[in-house]
């Protein structure tokens, strides 16, 4: 899951398997939410968006939920593959106030 | 194609000296960011444009400097007040500001 510390969360998972990401954000007026891959480096790939008036949005295996009532973020990949193995980080956005804001991410590593 | 691109990968600086790291786009974006990534830490804004010949100081300007003389580059000027440089810095663009973000693949600084 998310921190705000100076080690970055860890998950692995089997190939073949589901992950799950989260996110617990700080503003409840951000107006919407971004998921990004991060490869070792590389810079940072826009994976997917929702927007503050949602609660799921569905790409392609993958899928993001936000729950504003506990102020929480998740993305959920299916079938995980070698190639998701990346850092994964949320980012929030208040346009109201120019804020936005990157956690500081998830590694994740698929098993084949 | 369109894109961000960031020259060099790698560059290395010795104490004392002033390094610039370029950032051009093709994306006819207005809106252009530098970031600065740390191990297990998020991204933190060093300073941002939305127009030609405009831009704003970020969280962490200090001992860094910009120019925005053209839509397409903005490149970024890490001094000798910098104390602790070493990091891997992003750029970025987009259409308006914090609004779909596209990222250049970054330039790692290390001192010596």
């Amino acid at each position: 899951g998310e921190s705000v510390g100076l080690h970055l969360p860890t998950l692995s998972v089997q190939e073949g398997d589901n992950s799950i990401i989260n996110c617990a954000y700080s503003n409840s007026a951000s107006d919407y939410f971004i998921w990004y891959k991060q490869e070792s480096g590389k810079g940072p790939q826009f994976i997917i968006d929702i927007r503050s008036n949602m609660d799921k949005r569905q790409g392609q295996r993958v899928t993001v939920l936000l729950n504003k009532t506990v102020k929480h973020l998740s993305l959920q990949i299916a079938a995980t593959q070698p190639g998701d193995s990346a850092v994964y980080f949320c980012a929030e956005i208040f346009l109201g106030g120019n804020q936005f804001y990157f956690g500081t991410g998830t590694s994740l590593t698929v098993i084949p | 194609d369109g894109g961000i691109t960031q020259s060099p990968k790698y560059l290395f600086r010795k104490e004392g000296q002033n390094v610039t790291l370029s950032c051009e786009q093709n994306l006819n974006h207005d809106a252009m960011y530098w970031y600065r990534q740390d191990p297990g830490q998020g991204l933190r804004l060093i300073y941002y444009s939305q127009i030609v010949n405009d831009f704003q100081k970020g969280d962490i300007a200090e001992g860094y400097s910009v120019s925005r003389e053209k839509k397409e580059s903005f490149p970024l000027t890490v001094t000798s007040a910098q104390k602790n440089p070493t990091a891997f810095y992003l750029c970025a663009s987009s259409i308006e500001r914090d609004y779909g973000y596209t990222f250049g693949s970054g330039t790692r600084l290390t001192v010596v």
